[in-house]
């Protein structure tokens, strides 16, 4: 069965500093897509990554970076410089193909503070 | 790219009365369409699937009388939360098929009082 954990439910930081959120997922399939979203106060999904299982390198976008680990099926997500405005929720995501990667099943999400 | 509009983004109901949540897609073709709810500070369950043209396909524990789900068209599918009672306060958030990841709407905050 997929299966999503993200341990932290909640983190507090001070401004500029790195936070890493963990993401560990299980599944029997090997072909499947992880997905990191952003949901800030307002409640829509950001969109921040979509990494299949067969790309393991490693990736940057601008602050943030993703370290996909197959060997601990874990794909942890770091914010370098945290700002206030990345204050939200953050959630990981499995979807399998199996069910035609039409089902996404979401981790319990982290809520990270970044204060001033 | 694929766009899903999802309205209201905010409502406010009685006891008893009923609420419908739209959401479409605009600029492509939905044949399939996931509905999530997600209570506060907890993760997005998935609730049911809607399918054009036939039976909405719903998640175990999820009761398909007090979740009204039609898919009347390739472009539209409704949830409708029947006598809400304020234990259905929730963020209700649809989601198109595709594995890019973007195609969500941007979801529904009920509050029933």
């Amino acid at each position: 069965a997929q299966k999503v954990t993200q341990a932290q439910t909640e983190i507090s930081v001070v401004e500029k500093e790195d936070v890493t959120l963990d993401c560990v997922y299980e599944t029997r399939d090997t072909t499947y897509y992880l997905f990191w979203y952003k949901q800030p106060p307002s409640g829509e999904l950001v969109f921040l990554i979509r990494r299949n299982s067969f790309d393991e390198q490693n990736e940057i976008s601008g602050r943030y970076s993703w370290n996909f680990q197959k060997s601990t099926s874990s794909f942890n997500f770091t914010i370098t410089a945290s700002q206030v405005v990345d204050s939200a929720v953050y959630f990981c995501a499995l979807s399998e193909a199996r069910t035609g990667f039409q089902k996404l099943v979401f981790g319990t999400g982290t809520r990270l503070l970044v204060s001033p | 790219g694929a766009v899903v509009s999802q309205h209201p983004s905010r409502v406010i109901c009685k006891s008893g009365t009923s609420v419908k949540i739209e959401c479409r897609s605009l600029d492509f073709q939905a044949t399939t369409m996931f509905w999530y709810r997600q209570f506060p500070k907890q993760s997005l369950m998935l609730m049911a699937t809607s399918n054009e043209g036939s039976k909405a396909t719903y998640e175990q524990g999820v009761e398909k009388d007090k979740f009204l789900i039609n898919h009347a068209s390739l472009t539209l599918s409704t949830l409708t939360v029947t006598s809400a009672h304020p234990e259905d306060s929730s963020f209700y958030i649809c989601r198109a098929p595709g594995n890019n990841g973007y195609t969500f709407g941007s979801g529904t905050r009920l509050t029933v009082v």
